[in-house]
């Protein structure tokens, strides 16, 4: 399977724990984005790597939020002392360039408890 | 500030009837827009995208959608609905820039009865 991948699939942690979600993109692919999907809501954007510059981040990535991609290829996403607002789908996803759009991983689940 | 609304939080056809979900942006040039479906504990699959050119764009699994720059709109049409079709549908519009993040919408939720 050559789409994008994402580990774990699911992931419940007790608050005030920390995570790390990894992403590994399409391999051609040298943009990687991070996005949050809430009940009801659509994805919301977080933050956006192009190759392993860290380009953009959303005000909605909170200083307990860190995302790196070194050497361009996968990307890890680590929440700090998580809170249950933070219970959400962490989904990524990777574009080969401007305008052909992204294509996204299944998402990684994580409910705080 | 872009934006995407998605005025339709839930619609139900018929099997076999023609579907038509709307989508509204805003964007001050001329945008980048996708439709992307969402099954049930999946990722999201791109349907169809918009560039330039041709206003009618075709897509996956029958689906196609106009641009209307008139209306900034972009809604997504299939003749004849199908029972796998029952999911939740995004629009996006591309941020643009050097980004190319996307703004969603909320999704419609789409049912089919038999």
């Amino acid at each position: 399977d050559t789409g994008v991948s994402q580990d774990p699939r699911h992931k419940i942690t007790k608050r005030g724990q920390n995570v790390t979600f990894r992403c590994d993109p399409i391999s051609e692919h040298n943009r990687l984005y991070w996005y949050r999907q809430t009940l009801g809501q659509g994805p919301e954007f977080l933050t956006y790597f192009q190759n392993e510059a860290q380009l953009e981040k959303s005000r909605l990535l909170s200083d307990r939020f860190s995302a790196e991609r070194p050497k361009g290829s996968f990307s890890t996403l680590e929440i700090q002392r998580t809170e249950q607002g933070d219970s959400a789908m962490y989904l990524c996803a990777s574009s080969p360039g401007q305008g052909w759009g992204a294509f996204f991983g299944q998402g990684t689940r994580l409910t705080v408890v | 500030a872009q934006s995407v609304t998605q005025p339709d939080i839930h619609i139900t056809v018929s099997e076999g009837a023609s579907l038509e979900l709307r989508c509204n942006y805003s964007y001050g040039a001329t945008p980048y827009l996708f439709w992307y479906v969402q099954s049930p504990g999946q990722g999201l699959q791109l349907l169809l995208k918009y560039f330039s050119g041709d206003t009618l764009v075709q897509g996956i699994k029958g689906f196609e959608a106009e641009f209307k720059r008139s209306q900034s709109s972009f809604n997504l049409r299939k003749p004849s609905v199908h029972w796998s079709d029952a999911a939740e549908y995004f629009c996006a519009v591309g941020a643009g820039g050097s980004q190319g993040n996307l703004i969603f919408g909320k999704g419609t939720k789409l049912s089919v009865k038999p």
